[in-house]
């Protein structure tokens, strides 16, 4: 098993472009989801998803779109970059479903810099 | 609304002594509780979590933690400290009313000193 994995893991853009960070979850699981990371603010939750077809934001989703079609994969897409999306980006996947402990499984991330 | 503290930056401590890493929590319904760590330019592993039963949880390498409903606290404890235990530690919560997602802690960094 890979677990979670993410491309690319390192990137730096120029104010308004765009780009896709990739995440691939071979666990089965049913909800996936979006996080950014920020000096000494822990954990953000950007978007997430139930299963496929369904997403939902969560605490911080404004200058993000996300897409779930496959229960493994669930890109994340940066329209228009603005340096305050410079941040260390996770995805993660669990299980929630009856009897499951709902247990986060984390990719390694992507750093992306936005000058 | 859920909530995490972690009211402390940084733990120092010293190998071979014991280490706490505190946390406090709020949530709607009964709260399911996790820590987790992480090592420089690595994602978050999973050290343990609470979710029913019995209040004091084993975790990987030697962690445990105690969950206290009273105080609403969940603080990750270590009997003798390793000086590779150092890293960041993250709590998180989510309540166990339908709909509800994980909230972190913003994170302590624990230093252990040889």
């Amino acid at each position: 098993n890979a677990g979670v994995t993410q491309t690319p893991k390192f990137r730096i853009l120029k104010i308004g472009q765009s780009m896709t960070l990739q995440c691939t979850q071979d666990m089965n699981h049913n909800y996936m989801y979006w996080y950014r990371q920020d000096p000494g603010m822990g954990l953000k939750l950007i978007y997430y998803s139930v299963g496929a077809g369904i997403t939902d934001k969560g605490e911080v989703p404004n200058g993000y779109n996300v897409s779930r079609s496959t229960t493994e994969d669930f890109p994340l897409r940066l329209e228009l970059a603005a340096p305050s999306q410079t941040s260390v980006y996770f995805c993660a996947s669990s299980t929630r479903r009856t009897g499951s402990t709902d247990t986060q499984y984390f990719g390694p991330g992507t750093r992306l810099t936005v000058l | 609304a859920q909530s995490v503290a972690q009211p402390e930056d940084q733990v120092n401590v010293a190998e071979g002594n014991p280490l706490t890493v505190k946390c406090t929590y709020s949530v709607s319904g009964n709260p399911y509780l996790f820590w987790y760590v992480q090592y420089p330019n690595r994602g978050l592993q999973f050290l343990l979590k609470y979710i029913t039963g019995d209040n004091l949880v084993k975790g990987s390498y030697g962690f445990e933690a105690e969950f206290n409903k009273s105080q609403t606290s969940f603080h990750l404890k270590k009997p003798s400290a390793l000086v590779s235990d150092s890293a960041l530690y993250f709590c998180a919560v989510r309540g166990d009313n339908y709909g509800q997602n994980f909230v972190f802690g913003p994170g302590t960094r624990l230093s252990v000193l040889p």
